[in-house]
């Protein structure tokens, strides 16, 4: 089975622009995660959805960050405006949902915000 | 607040040794863990997945070892080469269908 996809791979901006991530998870995977991971640090969990549906967005900045799962499928991760702590890796994760639930994570974008 | 520690932060070892990496827990109510590899610039890689009702889980040269009730897990890395040079991540799950709470994470080096 094909793996996450996420694009782009890499994205240099300067603070107070805007930046869009997508994601494609893997077919049938109802659950995706965004996560953010610091350089030095373990990823975060920013938002996650279940099919279209927001389960859990308690850690996402709202005024500036934004996410959506149209079709519940692909999604996108929105920063508006950008800010320099925003520089770091933003990895998409799937994961099937249920009891059997091992997430599978995307190769990353790296943010860097000058 | 479930916490997720991981210690060594880097650890460098000789191509050969059998080596251990160690994280911990601060809520022993865990659904499962997850040991993850990341290269630089690369996503995370699922090495081992344990559920709670497990002890351990093998894969190749790889063992993962669960203690829930002292909140602790062991990754242990059997003949080390310099392809096994990454980050090693450790993750919780605190019940079933959410996010995973990370560790920062165990630079490994393994010298030729």
């Amino acid at each position: 089975e094909a793996g996450v996809a996420q694009s782009p791979r890499y994205k240099i901006i300067e603070k107070r622009q805007s930046v869009a991530f997508w994601c494609n998870p893997i077919s049938g995977h109802a659950t995706l995660y965004w996560y953010q991971q610091i350089l030095g640090q373990g990823p975060k969990l920013l938002i996650q959805f279940q099919n279209n549906g927001v389960v859990d967005d308690s850690q996402l900045p709202k005024d500036r960050f934004s996410a959506e799962r149209l079709k519940g499928v692909d999604s996108t991760l929105k920063i508006q405006p950008a800010k320099l702590e925003d520089s770091a890796v933003y990895l998409c994760a799937a994961s099937l949902g249920g009891d059997y639930n091992e997430q599978f994570f995307g190769p990353g974008t790296r943010l860097t915000v000058l | 607040k479930q916490e997720v520690t991981q210690i060594p932060a880097a650890l460098s070892v000789p191509e050969g040794e059998n080596l251990v990496l160690n994280c911990s827990f601060t809520d022993s109510a865990i659904y499962n863990l997850q040991w993850f590899r990341q290269d630089p610039g690369k996503g995370l890689t699922s090495l081992l997945l344990i559920q709670s009702s497990q002890r351990e889980q093998t894969s190749g040269r790889l063992n993962a070892s669960l203690d829930k009730s002292s909140g602790r897990s062991t990754l242990y890395i059997a003949a080390s080469q310099p392809g096994d040079s990454a980050t090693y991540l450790c993750a919780v799950r605190v019940a079933g269908n959410t996010p995973l709470v990370f560790g920062k994470g165990t630079r490994l080096s393994v010298i030729a």
